[in-house]
């Protein structure tokens, strides 16, 4: 059992770049999350998934798409990157229920120059 | 939308003794639950301790456990005989009933040898 699985864990983009970041989850969760922490500062949430083919924004979805065509799987996509986009982001997934803490992968590391 | 509050940006300790951080949360929900989550230099974020906001017992995990005041919103958690490990980031989060996760920004905690 894994848990949920980022990668990559570090990435350097040049300005107007795309990538994807991608996670994975392994225990059957149906809640899927995305999070950015920039240096010093808490969690901001980006978009959020309650299962397959059903995605949300978050508090900071400009800049990023995302897809949930499965379960186990919540790719962050980033186009045209931008320098603002530096962070930390981790992915976290949850059972539905609300006794349910979230699980979170180990973050990827993501520079813009 | 629920907010959760962390007043201590930065708290310090000394080795063996006892610490307490601050947390309160704003809700109209009466069912949710609290988490207090640790993340240390490594980045990856534990569960530390969990409390439903239906017992009136406070949660205990080991050295940490919560003093949960549900009039007053508020759920600090109290570290006992603090150790070098206890150093790290801790967030306060609130599950509700709805589908997001409500995170504080955070206490810096720092243990002195």
């Amino acid at each position: 059992n894994a848990g949920v699985t980022q990668t990559p864990k570090f990435r350097i983009l040049k300005i107007g770049q795309s990538m994807t970041l991608q996670c994975t989850q392994d225990m059957n969760h149906n809640y899927m999350y995305w999070y950015r922490q920039d240096p010093g500062m808490g969690l901001k949430l980006i978009y959020y998934s309650v299962g397959a083919g059903i995605t949300d924004k978050g508090e900071v979805p400009n800049g990023y798409n995302v897809s949930r065509s499965t379960t186990e799987d919540f790719p962050l996509r980033l186009e045209l990157a931008a320098p603002s986009q530096t962070s930390v982001y981790f992915c976290a997934s949850s059972y539905a229920q609300i006794t349910s803490e979230q699980y979170f992968g180990p973050g990827t590391r993501l520079t813009v120059t | 939308a629920q907010t959760v509050t962390q007043s201590q940006p930065e708290m310090s300790v000394q080795e063996a003794e006892t610490v307490t951080l601050s947390c309160t949360y704003d809700t109209s929900e009466s069912d949710y639950y609290l988490f207090w989550y640790k993340q240390p230099p490594s980045r990856q974020m534990i569960l530390v301790i969990r409390q439903e906001a239906y017992k009136q017992q406070n949660a205990t995990e080991n050295r940490f456990s919560v003093n949960f005041q549900k009039a007053a919103k508020s759920f600090s958690l109290k570290i006992s005989d603090s150790q070098l490990g206890d150093a790290a980031m801790y967030f306060c989060a609130y599950r509700g009933t709805g589908n997001q996760f409500y995170f504080g920004t955070g206490t810096s905690l720092t243990v002195i040898p």
